[in-house]
C-alpha cells in the first residue's frame, strides 16, 4: 500500500517553457501532498505543502508565480513550473501524508526536469 | 532554525558488519523521526520510523532514539552490498514539515 506515482519521469524542454509534473496517491487518499527539489549531491529541500481544496503552503525563497501547485482532488496534485530556465532543472519529488494525525510521509519516484 | 545534522561520509563498511549512522537534530518539540534510503538518481524510500525513546527493530534494521540527547541513530545488521545507498534522517516539527539531513552516503565493501 502507500504508493505514489510521478509523471513524467523524465522531461527536456526549452528555456521559457512551461512544465506540468502530476503527482498521485494510488490506494489511498492524500489530503496533504509536499513537493521537493533535489539538486545533485544536496539534500531535498522542501517547496511547497499542498492540501486538498486550498491553496499551497510555500517556503520561503520558493516563488509561488512560478511554481504553480494545484491540489485538485484528494489523489492528485500538480506543479508546474512556469517559464523554466535553466537553473530550474532539478529533481523534483512529491510525496504523500496518508491520513491526518501521522506524519509518515511516502514519495513518489521523482521527475527529473532538465531546461535547455 | 530547525535542523538536522548527518555526517555525509562516505561511510564505508564491510559486508556481513553493522553499519551505523548517526544524526542529531536542533529541535527539541520534534515528535517523529525517519529513516530513508535513497539509491542513486531515485527518490527515497522510508525504511523506519521511530516515535518514542528506544530501539525499534524491523528485519536487519534498527533505530534508536534519544529524545534528551536529540538523537537518532540506523543501524543495519548483516550489511549486504544491496544496502550501499544514501541513507537520509528525517524530523518532524510543527503540525507535518519533514526536514532532512544532509544524508550519509553508505557503501558496503564485499
Amino acid at each position: 500500500g502507500a504508493v505514489v506515482s510521478q509523471h513524467p519521469s523524465r522531461v527536456i524542454c526549452k528555456s521559457g517553457t512551461s512544465v506540468k509534473i502530476e503527482c498521485r496517491s494510488l490506494d489511498f487518499q492524500a489530503t496533504t501532498m509536499f513537493w521537493y527539489r533535489q539538486f545533485p549531491k544536496q539534500s531535498l529541500m522542501l517547496m511547497a505543502t499542498s492540501n486538498e481544496g486550498s491553496k499551497a503552503t510555500y517556503e520561503q525563497g520558493v516563488e509561488k508565480d512560478k511554481f504553480l501547485i494545484n491540489h485538485a482532488s484528494l489523489t492528485l496534485s500538480t506543479l508546474t513550473v512556469t517559464s523554466a530556465h535553466p537553473e530550474d532543472s532539478s529533481f523534483y519529488i512529491c510525496s504523500a501524508r496518508v491520513a491526518s494525525g501521522t506524519d509518515t510521509q511516502y514519495f513518489g519516484p521523482g521527475t527529473r526536469l532538465t531546461v535547455l | 532554525q530547525k535542523e538536522v545534522e548527518q555526517n555525509s561520509g562516505p561511510l564505508s563498511v564491510p559486508e556481513g558488519a553493522i553499519a551505523s549512522l548517526n544524526c542529531t537534530y536542533s529541535d527539541r518539540v520534534s515528535q517523529s523521526f525517519f529513516w530513508y534510503r535513497q539509491y542513486s538518481g531515485k527518490s527515497p524510500e522510508l525504511i523506519m520510523s521511530i516515535y518514542s525513546n528506544g530501539d525499534k527493530e524491523d528485519g536487519r534494521f534498527t533505530a534508536q532514539l534519544n529524545k534528551a540527547s536529540q538523537y537518532v541513530s540506523l543501524l543495519i545488521r548483516d550489511s549486504q552490498p544491496s544496502d550501499s545507498a544514501t541513507y537520509l534522517c528525517a524530523v518532524t516539527w510543527g503540525a507535518q514539515k519533514l526536514v532532512f539531513g544532509q544524508g550519509t552516503r553508505l557503501t558496503i565493501n564485499p
